[in-house]
């Protein structure tokens, strides 16, 4: 299979506390997982991403962890902001001939409330 | 760097008619990329070219929607005889080589009355 399933579908939190959003995906075989913001009418743009070969990476205050054996990965956002408030994707990478492609998960739509 | 282009930004029309959707990827940039999104759905993957041969359709509702790349510089995404439910953002997305970063377009909103 290749779903992605992401919890919860909605966030909220207030200001200066943390917010994380959790990511379960299906194919073994995945080996790339990108998270993405969305802002109203605007498109998805890349935050921060994570290979299968590390288990944690973190920039600019966000926390990227994966689990591997258990097919999870999810997304910690230290310290937030109005401005983080958006919508969050996760993906994982496709198999087979279609590596490449990223299957997304349905979104987290993170209120940050001042 | 543009970005990736994507027109029209919105698209109206009546159901049954055709609907043709452009999409400029980045410069350089050998993996194009579509998708759809709904609030139901989220972004659902529809096709992917790479070097401008189709790698994967497996998201194309297989009866009246179409992806070319005629050129490394232009894809399109028809859609025919549209109906309410194809109404959707449609995003084009390309990446350097496949294997990283997808850079989205704008998406083109397409609304079918």
């Amino acid at each position: 299979g290749e779903q992605v399933e992401q919890l919860p579908s909605i966030l909220r939190v207030q200001e200066g506390s943390s917010a994380s959003i959790n990511c379960t995906y299906e194919n073994s075989a995945s080996n790339y997982f990108p998270w993405y913001k969305q802002e109203p009418g605007e498109n998805p743009k890349l935050i921060i991403d994570i290979r299968s070969n590390m288990e944690r990476k973190q920039t600019q205050g966000l926390i990227v962890l994966l689990d591997k054996k258990a097919k999870r990965f999810s997304l910690h956002i230290t310290d937030t902001q109005p401005g983080d408030s958006a919508m969050y994707f996760c993906a994982a990478s496709g198999y087979g001939s279609s590596g490449n492609k990223l299957i997304f998960g349905i979104g987290t739509l993170l209120s940050v409330k001042p | 760097n543009a970005g990736v282009i994507q027109t029209p930004r919105h698209k109206v029309t009546g159901k049954g008619q055709e609907a043709t959707l452009w999409c400029e990827p980045i410069s350089g940039h050998s993996a194009v990329f579509w998708y759809r999104q709904t609030i139901v759905q989220g972004l659902e993957f529809l096709t992917y070219f790479r070097n401008q041969a189709p790698i994967d359709d497996s998201g194309m509702p297989k009866e009246r929607f179409s992806a070319q790349m005629p050129n490394q510089s232009h894809s399109t995404l028809k859609i025919q005889s549209t109906q309410p439910q194809d109404s959707a953002v449609y995003l084009c997305a390309s990446s350097l080589d496949g294997k990283n970063t997808l850079y989205f377009g704008a998406g083109t909103r397409l609304s079918v009355l």
